[in-house]
């Protein structure tokens, strides 16, 4: 079983979805939760960050984590064309030193 | 703030060639710092860990005489790819440790 599992997708809703996006992983000792927005060609881009378990809301975008599942999802309100990218979780046992685990991403596409 | 900038954007060289990317931290000072690559459709593979003032830690099956990383000051990493073959060819990533990380734009590396 792999540290990190995410589905690649992709995953297409039309504009204006609510989208879920998943990852379970299987390290009871990561405690730091991350989720990166990757367009194109581009280097990823820190959305979201959270500690342990529970909510983090951002504008549209909402983190969510059960440790008790080893699960975390990240929802996407009004979702807009321009949230078509490939979306990475990624967790880590502490903030400080750590190296990053990551999902192997999910490609989001969002139909006008 | 947090931002990390990438030099060159993209470079195409000669095989046997040595290419050089540069890793900035342009707003904040990052004792560590770490190097990615990413093949087309997934995810990042870390390669190195890049202390200040210290040698990089490799990834198992990263060759460290090929990459080459110095870490000389709290802003800046670069990395050599040595000898570049067709196979090196990939889409370098580098990030900067500032309570999380925050990834540069990346570097697109062709080998002819």
């Amino acid at each position: 079983q792999k540290e990190v599992e995410q589905d690649p997708g992709p995953l297409s809703v039309p504009e204006g979805a609510i989208v879920s996006l998943n990852c379970t992983y299987s390290n009871s000792a990561f405690q730091y939760f991350m989720w990166y927005r990757q367009y194109s060609r581009k280097g990823p881009e820190l959305l979201m960050y959270t500690y342990s378990s529970g909510n983090k809301e951002d504008g549209r975008f909402t983190a969510q984590v059960d440790k008790s599942s080893k699960y975390i999802s990240l929802f996407i309100r009004d979702s807009q064309p321009s949230d078509s990218a490939t979306y990475l979780c990624a967790m880590t046992p502490n903030s400080g030193y750590s190296t990053l685990t990551f999902g192997k991403g999910t490609m989001l596409l969002v139909s006008p | 703030g947090a931002v990390v900038s990438q030099h060159p954007s993209r470079v195409i060289c000669k095989s046997g060639t040595s290419v050089k990317i540069e890793c900035r931290s342009l707003d904040f000072q990052a004792t560590t710092m770490f190097w990615y690559r990413q093949f087309p459709k997934q995810s990042l593979m870390l390669m190195a860990t890049s202390n200040e003032g210290s040698k990089a830690t490799y990834e198992q099956g990263v060759e460290k005489d090929k990459f080459l990383i110095n870490h000389a000051s709290l802003t800046l990493s670069t990395l050599t790819v040595t000898s570049a073959h067709p196979e090196d060819s990939s889409f370098y990533i580098c990030s900067a440790r500032g309570g999380t990380q925050y990834f540069g734009p990346g570097t697109r590396l062709l080998v002819l």
